[in-house]
C-alpha cells in the first residue's frame, strides 16, 4: 500500500447526469477526508469519515452529494444531477487518529461537466 | 469562523536566492499549522508541520517555516531557491477534532 489512490483520474460528464467517485485510503488510516478544488482557490472541505462514521459535512454538500464509507475502508463520493458548477477536482485523503499527523492526499479526480 | 490566509498569490525569487511565502491563521485554541506543495496534475503533498514546541520547523526538500504566535503567522521559508521548487503552495490550519482548513494558495516562481 504505497498511497491513497483516487479513481477515476478524469471523468466528462454531461449535465444532469450522475457520477461517483472511489477513494482507496492508506490501510492502516482510520480517518477519510474529501475536497474540492477550483481553479485558482485551495480545497475546500466537503466531509470526513473516521472509520465508517461520517462525522462532519460542510454546508458546501449539497443534498445531490452524498458520501459513503463502508466497513470503513474504502470511499465513494456521488454526485446526482451534476451541474456544470459541480466542475473541478475533487481530493481524497487519508490520515491516522489524530489529525496532527497530517493527511495524506490522493492525485484527484477531474470532473469536467459539459 | 476558522480560516487561513496566504495574501500573495504569487511570489517570483532568483534561483540561489530565499524564499518567504506568507501565511497568517484565525484559528481558535492552539492551532496545528501545515504547509503542502502541489505539482500541475498531482496531489497535495506534505511539507512540514507544527503542533508544538519549536516555533522553526524543518520539512521536506530544505523548507523551513517559522510560527509566530503574537502575529498568527506561520510563514514558509528556504535559504536557497532551485528551479525545481516553483510550484503551488498550500498553507493549513486546524485545532484539534476538526478538518483542515486551506489557504487559497500561492504561486511560486523561480527563475534560473
Amino acid at each position: 500500500d504505497t498511497g491513497v489512490s483516487q479513481n477515476p483520474r478524469h471523468k466528462i460528464t454531461k449535465r444532469g447526469q450522475n457520477v461517483t467517485f472511489r477513494c482507496d485510503p492508506i490501510s492502516e488510516h482510520n480517518r477519510l477526508y474529501w475536497y474540492r478544488q477550483t481553479l485558482g482557490q485551495g480545497p475546500e472541505f466537503l466531509t470526513y469519515f473516521q472509520n465508517e462514521a461520517q462525522l462532519e459535512k460542510s454546508r458546501l454538500l449539497s443534498d445531490r452529494f452524498s458520501a459513503e464509507r463502508p466497513k470503513g475502508s474504502f470511499s465513494t463520493l456521488e454526485i446526482q444531477r451534476t451541474e456544470q458548477g459541480d466542475s473541478a477536482m475533487y481530493l481524497c485523503a487519508s490520515s491516522p487518529n489524530r489529525v496532527y499527523y497530517g493527511y495524506t492526499f490522493g492525485s484527484g479526480t477531474r470532473l469536467t461537466v459539459v | 469562523a476558522q480560516s487561513v490566509a496566504q495574501p500573495e498569490d504569487q511570489v517570483n525569487v532568483a534561483e540561489g536566492n530565499p524564499l518567504t511565502v506568507k501565511c497568517t491563521y484565525s484559528v481558535s485554541g492552539n492551532p496545528y499549522l501545515f504547509w503542502y506543495v502541489q505539482y500541475p496534475n498531482r496531489g497535495l503533498q506534505f511539507l512540514l508541520k507544527y503542533i508544538t514546541g519549536d516555533n522553526l520547523v524543518k520539512g521536506s526538500y530544505g523548507f523551513e517555516a517559522e510560527f509566530n504566535k503574537s502575529q498568527t503567522s506561520f510563514h514558509l521559508k528556504k535559504p536557497s531557491a532551485l528551479v525545481s521548487d516553483s510550484a503551488l503552495y498550500f498553507c493549513a490550519g486546524t485545532q484539534a477534532g476538526t478538518a483542515l482548513i486551506f489557504g487559497k494558495g500561492t504561486t511560486l516562481s523561480v527563475s534560473s
